[in-house]
C-alpha cells in the first residue's frame, strides 16, 4: 500500500487553464503538505494542513488554492497556469510528534508541465 | 528564520570509499536536523534524523550523520559508498522554536559514486 499518494503523476497542460493535484495518505498522519520542486530541484514549501486547518501559507500566488477536505486528503488547485509553474510538486506528511521532531513521508510527485 | 546550507553541488567518491556530504545550519535555538535522499523521478526518502541526544545519528543504508553544534554542521556519511548510493540527497531543519511544522531544505548535493 503506497503510504502518500499523489494523482496524477504527470500533467501537460496549456496556459491559462486550471488544474488539480490531488493527494491521499493512509499513515493517519495530523499534517499534510505540498512542496514545490523547481527545476534546479529546490525544494520550497508552499502550505501546510494540520487537521484540516491551514498552519502554513507561504508566499504563494492566490492562483494556488489548497483544500483539505479531511486530514487524510490535501488537494492542490491552481488556477489561471502560467509557464513558471511547471515543477514537480510534492504531497507530504508527518505525525503530530511533541515539537515537531516528526519526519515528513514523501509521496512520488507529479510533474507539471505547462505549455 | 530557519535556513540549510548545502555548500557542495556534487560530490564524486569511487566505490568502496567514504563519502561526506556536508550541511550546515541556522536556527534561533536549538535544531532538528534531518538528511532525505531523492533517486530519479522519485519523491525524497528520509534517511536520518538529529533531535536530542547523541551527536552522532545512524539511519539507513548505513548512513550516518554527526551534529555538531559550535559548528552548526551535521554532515552525511558513509564508512563505504555504494554505487547505488548515487541519488540527490537533501539536508533539512526545523526550528521547533519559531514554527514546529516547517521543514526547510536545503538546495542538494548531487552525490555520484563510481564503480
Amino acid at each position: 500500500d503506497t503510504a502518500v499518494s499523489q494523482t496524477p503523476k504527470y500533467l501537460v497542460t496549456q496556459m491559462g487553464n486550471d488544474k488539480s493535484i490531488k493527494c491521499e495518505q493512509n499513515l493517519g498522519h495530523d499534517t499534510m503538505y505540498w512542496y514545490k520542486q523547481d527545476s534546479k530541484k529546490f525544494l520550497k514549501i508552499m502550505f501546510s494542513y494540520n487537521n484540516k486547518e491551514l498552519i502554513i501559507n507561504e508566499t504563494v500566488p492566490n492562483r494556488f488554492s489548497p483544500k483539505s477536505p479531511d486530514k487524510a486528503h490535501l488537494n492542490l488547485h491552481i488556477n489561471s497556469l502560467e509557464l513558471g509553474d511547471s515543477a514537480v510538486y510534492f504531497c507530504a506528511s508527518s505525525p503530530r510528534t511533541s515539537g515537531g521532531a516528526g519526519e515528513l513521508f514523501f509521496g512520488e510527485g507529479s510533474r507539471l508541465t505547462v505549455l | 528564520a530557519q535556513s540549510v546550507a548545502q555548500p557542495e553541488d556534487q560530490v564524486n567518491v569511487a566505490e568502496g570509499n567514504p563519502l561526506t556530504v556536508k550541511c550546515t545550519y541556522s536556527v534561533s535555538g536549538n535544531p532538528y536536523l534531518f538528511w532525505y535522499v531523492q533517486y530519479p523521478n522519485r519523491g525524497l526518502q528520509f534517511l536520518l534524523k538529529y533531535i536530542t541526544g547523541d551527536n552522532l545519528v545512524k539511519g539507513s543504508y548505513g548512513f550516518e550523520a554527526e551534529f555538531n553544534k559550535s559548528q552548526t554542521s551535521f554532515h552525511l556519511k558513509k564508512p563505504s559508498a555504494l554505487v547505488s548510493d548515487s541519488a540527490l540527497y537533501f539536508c533539512a531543519v526545523r526550528d521547533p522554536n519559531t514554527g514546529f511544522q516547517k521543514l526547510v531544505f536545503g538546495t542538494g548535493t548531487r552525490l555520484l559514486v563510481s564503480p
